[in-house]
């Protein structure tokens, strides 16, 4: 079954606005989680690492001021798309590793962002 | 600059008929290879991890193989349910932590 939940799994929002998708492990702690993005018929591509207790780490070219993490729980890390525009619209999932730091990740089934 | 790339981009196959996926990768020091499935709208469902050449990785019509410089993932006698997008990624270190490149996959689509 799932280890990792994501929600909502689809949303569409108006230009300007602001939205926020969740993840959540289940069952287990994850004081680690990722935010991936992913454009159509495209590779996962991280953008950035949520840290529990502090501030997420993000990869290069990602505008932290944009994209907002907050990883305020052991099982619950969020995204923030902060004054959204088309151009951010895209496929995003989240993933945490279930054991230690050799194991493998396990996404989320992800969230579909239209922005209009 | 570390690299992963799959081929054939995309690959279509009649029921039964068995094929091979590529995954090819340049890095700096891998630290494990992961083979994802990932069906349209969903995120990747992991199916395998290889760490050293050689090693070999069985889960029903699925192989996964590992040498120096590539990994196969082996699809023997497939099936329609068998059609998705197959990720292969690398893990690696980088900035003083473990990070995954993913390629960009092969879409399979098995025709019944």
């Amino acid at each position: 079954g799932a280890v990792v939940s994501q929600h909502p799994s689809w949303v569409i929002c108006k230009s300007g606005t602001s939205v926020k998708i969740e993840c959540r492990s289940l069952d287990f702690q994850a004081t680690t989680m990722f935010w991936y993005r992913q454009f159509p018929k495209q590779s996962l591509m991280l953008m950035a690492t949520s840290n529990e207790g502090s501030k997420a780490t993000y990869e290069q070219g990602v505008e932290k001021d944009k994209f907002l993490i907050n990883h305020a729980s052991l099982t619950l890390s969020t995204l923030t798309v902060t004054s959204a525009h088309p151009e951010d619209s895209s496929f995003y999932i989240c993933s945490a590793r279930l054991g230690r730091d050799n194991s493998p990740l396990h996404f989320g089934n992800g969230t579909r962002l239209t922005v209009t | 600059e570390d690299q992963v790339t799959q081929s054939p981009e995309a690959l279509r196959l009649q029921e039964g008929e068995s094929s091979s996926l590529n995954c090819s990768y340049t890095v700096s020091g891998l630290r494990g290879l992961f083979w994802y499935r990932q069906d349209p709208g969903k995120g990747p469902e992991f199916l395998f991890t290889l760490y050293s050449a050689g090693e070999e990785k069985e889960k029903e019509r699925l192989k996964a193989t590992l040498t120096k410089k590539e990994s196969f993932l082996h699809i023997t006698a497939p099936k329609p349910e068998d059609s998705a997008t197959y990720l292969c990624a690398v893990r690696v270190l980088m900035d003083s932590s473990y990070k995954l490149i993913f390629g960009s996959g092969t879409r399979l689509l098995v025709r019944p």
